[in-house]
């Protein structure tokens, strides 16, 4: 069963739009919510996390918002760049106060065009 | 470089055979992890440690699977008799306590 629930699969957006992935979960023991960026050939790289005592977090272009209530989360890419194009997977993990295992979405495959 | 260091980057076994990978972990971190992740999926967790104990281990990890961690340094990830189905990228990513996991390239293992 998959631990949490990303959409959508892939996604083409313009160079300058906005790209917004979205993930679900159940499990209301997580605590601790990652998206991470993925290069061919690479290793997952984490790009921001948040955890659920707020709502929204920035870094740049690259924000969360998270909704405990309905038990999603989503990452919003402005200003999508072509340098953005890689596959993006959200996590979750009920680590506490000690960080555990990740469970991972399947992934978003993002194109960006110039 | 001091980033999480995986060996081989590329292994290619027949049905069978035995592999061992090596992930070398940042050097002051106590966590070490292994997912697997194959085509088009998201990193699948399969045990992780913290100095040389295994706290946990997926039912993914059957007994084909053996991890080990001997002095809270390295680790070896070895799979016997190795299988088509276990043809996949082998993450290893490390961290300190309650820290940010850091990934690996990977061992990606093709089983003819």
């Amino acid at each position: 069963q998959q631990q949490v629930k990303q959409s959508p699969q892939s996604l083409i957006v313009q160079k300058g739009g906005i790209s917004i992935i979205n993930c679900a979960y159940e499990n209301t023991a997580f605590d601790y919510f990652p998206w991470y960026q993925q290069f061919p050939g690479k290793g997952p790289a984490l790009l921001i996390a948040i955890r659920p005592d707020v709502s929204e977090k920035k870094e740049g272009r690259f924000t969360i918002s998270f909704n405990k209530s309905a038990k999603q989360f989503s990452l919003h890419i402005m200003d999508s760049q072509p340098g953005d194009s890689a596959t993006y997977f959200c996590a979750a993990s009920k680590g506490g106060s000690t960080l555990g295992r990740l469970y991972f979405g399947r992934g978003t495959q993002l194109t960006v065009w110039p | 470089d001091t980033g999480v260091s995986q060996d081989p980057r590329h292994k290619i076994t027949k049905r069978g055979q035995n592999v061992t990978f090596r992930c070398d972990p940042i050097s002051e971190h106590n966590r070490l992890y292994w997912y697997r992740q194959t085509l088009g999926q998201g990193p699948e967790f399969l045990t992780y440690f913290q100095n040389e104990a295994q706290l946990e281990k997926s039912r993914l990890l059957s007994d084909r699977f053996s991890a080990e961690r001997p002095k809270g340094s390295f680790s070896t990830l070895e799979i016997q008799r190795t299988e088509q189905g276990d043809s996949a990228m082998y993450l290893c990513a490390s961290s300190l306590e309650a820290g940010e996991l850091f990934f690996g390239e990977g061992s990606r293992l093709t089983v003819l």
